[in-house]
C-alpha cells in the first residue's frame, strides 16, 4: 500500500484566500483524523471521521475551518478565508478497528498564508 | 479530562549514551491507550509502540525499551546506546477507549532529542 497520501505537501497562499487540503487514507482503514501541528501548540486534533461520518470535531478552531469525507478513500480539509495564524503542518493519520490503534500518519501539508 | 505531560522539551546527549525521555499522563478511564510517536527531521510521524491499560509489562524492543507504571501515571521511553539517527523529535500520547465526545487522542508537547556525534 502506498500509505496516506496528502496533497498538496507545500502550499503557500494569501490571507483571504480559501485553502483545500487533500488526504487518502490506506485503504480499508476506517478512522480518519486530521491534526494540526504549530510550535506553539504542537499536535492538535481537528477532527476525527469513521466510517466517512465526522465524529468529533471539537477541535476545529473556529467556523472557517470544516472537513469532508465524501468517500472512504478521500477527505478534505478547508479553510475560507485563511489567516496568517492558520500556517502550520496539517497531518492526516488513519487508522483501522478503532481510534485507539496504531496511526499511519501522511506526510503533512505545509501551509504557509502571508 | 486526559492529559500528557512531557516535561523535557529538548535533551542532548552525546552518541552511544542512554537516554530517558519521560511522559507523565491523566486519565480518569481505567480503560486507556499510551502510544509513542517518533518524527525524525524530515518531518514524518512514526509509530513505535503501543500500551494498553492492562498490560504493565515492559517492553523491549532493539536499542527501545519502555517503562509502564500505572502506580506513578508514566510511560518512559529509554533509548539504549544512542545513535545519531535517533534524533527526532518523541511524542507520548494517550487514548482512552471509549472515545466518548469528550474525549481524545491527546499527544504531549514531544521531547527533541539531539545525538550529538
Amino acid at each position: 500500500d502506498a500509505g496516506v497520501i496528502q496533497s498538496p505537501r507545500h502550499e503557500v497562499t494569501e490571507m483571504g484566500q480559501e485553502v483545500t487540503l487533500r488526504c487518502k487514507p490506506i485503504s480499508g482503514h476506517d478512522y480518519l483524523f486530521w491534526y494540526r501541528q504549530t510550535m506553539m501548540r504542537g499536535l492538535e486534533l481537528l477532527i476525527y471521521f469513521n466510517n466517512n461520518v465526522p465524529i468529533d470535531d471539537s477541535g476545529m478552531p473556529e467556523d472557517r475551518f470544516s472537513a469532508k469525507m465524501p468517500n472512504a478513500s478521500f477527505s478534505t480539509l478547508k479553510i475560507q478565508p485563511s489567516e496568517p495564524r492558520d500556517s502550520a503542518v496539517y497531518f492526516c493519520a488513519s487508522i483501522s478497528g478503532g481510534p485507539y490503534n496504531e496511526q499511519f500518519f501522511g506526510p503533512g501539508t505545509r501551509l504557509t498564508v502571508l | 479530562a486526559q492529559k500528557v505531560t512531557q516535561a523535557q522539551t529538548e535533551i542532548s546527549v552525546v552518541e552511544k549514551e542512554d537516554v530517558t525521555l519521560d511522559c507523565v499522563y491523566e486519565t480518569r478511564d481505567t480503560t486507556y491507550y499510551l502510544f509513542w510517536y517518533k518524527q525524525p527531521p524530515s518531518g514524518e510521524l512514526v509509530f513505535l509502540i503501543r500500551r494498553n491499560s492492562f498490560d504493565e509489562q515492559n517492553e523491549i524492543s532493539g536499542r527501545y525499551s519502555w517503562n509502564f507504571q500505572k502506580s506513578t501515571s508514566s510511560f518512559n521511553f529509554t533509548i539504549t546506546a544512542s545513535q545519531v539517527v535517533d534524533s527526532a523529535v518523541y511524542f507520548c500520547a494517550l487514548s482512552e477507549a471509549s472515545m466518548n465526545r469528550d474525549d481524545k487522542i491527546i499527544f504531549g508537547k514531544g521531547t527533541r532529542l539531539h545525538i550529538l556525534p
